[in-house]
């Protein structure tokens, strides 16, 4: 599986757009992009995932570009229980074998 | 409700004593997997499972067993705790395809 990059550390005032980037540029073809969130210390939430075209639901939007080495996750009006570890990890559909998690990106949502 | 379910949350005990920890999910997942977070080093994968009497190794499976003999369980042991198993443990379950749904989290201490 790809590796991805995130910053560690990034703020957003409450009700602004969040926008969380994640870089994976060894992706390949068959790989998905997934984005979960882990608050505090409880069990990480699935959030959104795509393979190339944008994605969105109830939680977040998700834009890949179109070379598919970066994405960007939106939470388009954040709250304070959006603050929270946002992780990118990429796998083939279907393959929980060795997912690589990385440290993610810590979101602090500011009143 | 779907869920995933750990046993104990909170474990405190003394090096070489042998424990488990439980794992069990009611969504009739296939796959289904055991992490451990550690401080600057995310989440690790200690063991997966494809299907009932399928496992295999993830990253970081030194000192853990498991077993899967019914598809909604996959307990953790630890023959021999030692210091530096103490972490922050997370199963996971997923369908293929699909999204992995973790537990609440086992906070073990080993003394």
């Amino acid at each position: 599986d790809a590796k991805t990059t995130q910053p560690p550390s990034m703020d957003c005032a409450e009700g602004r757009a969040a926008n969380l980037p994640c870089n994976h540029s060894t992706i390949s073809g068959n790989e998905y992009v997934y984005w979960y969130r882990q608050i505090h210390s409880q069990g990480p939430q699935y959030i959104i995932h795509g393979l190339k075209n944008n994605e969105t639901n109830e939680m977040a939007s998700l834009i890949i570009t179109e070379d598919r080495k970066s994405s960007t996750l939106i939470l388009p009006h954040a709250t304070l229980r959006d603050t929270a570890v946002y992780y990118c990890i990429v796998r083939v559909a279907g393959n929980n074998r060795k997912l690589i998690w990385g440290l993610g990106t810590s979101l602090a949502v500011n009143p | 409700e779907a869920q995933v379910t750990q046993n104990p949350r909170y474990l405190i005990t003394v090096t070489g004593k042998k424990l488990t920890v439980t794992c069990s999910q009611n969504m009739n997942h296939e796959y289904m997997s055991w992490y451990r977070q550690d401080p600057g080093l995310g989440l690790r994968q200690i063991y997966y499972s494809m299907n009932v009497e399928v496992t295999d190794k993830g990253d970081v499976p030194e000192g853990y067993k498991v077993s899967r003999k019914e598809k909604r369980n996959f307990p953790l042991i630890l023959e021999s705790p030692s210091p530096n198993q103490t972490s922050l443990y997370f199963c996971a379950s997923s369908s293929e395809r699909r999204e992995q749904y973790f537990g609440p989290g086992t906070r073990l201490t080993v003394t």
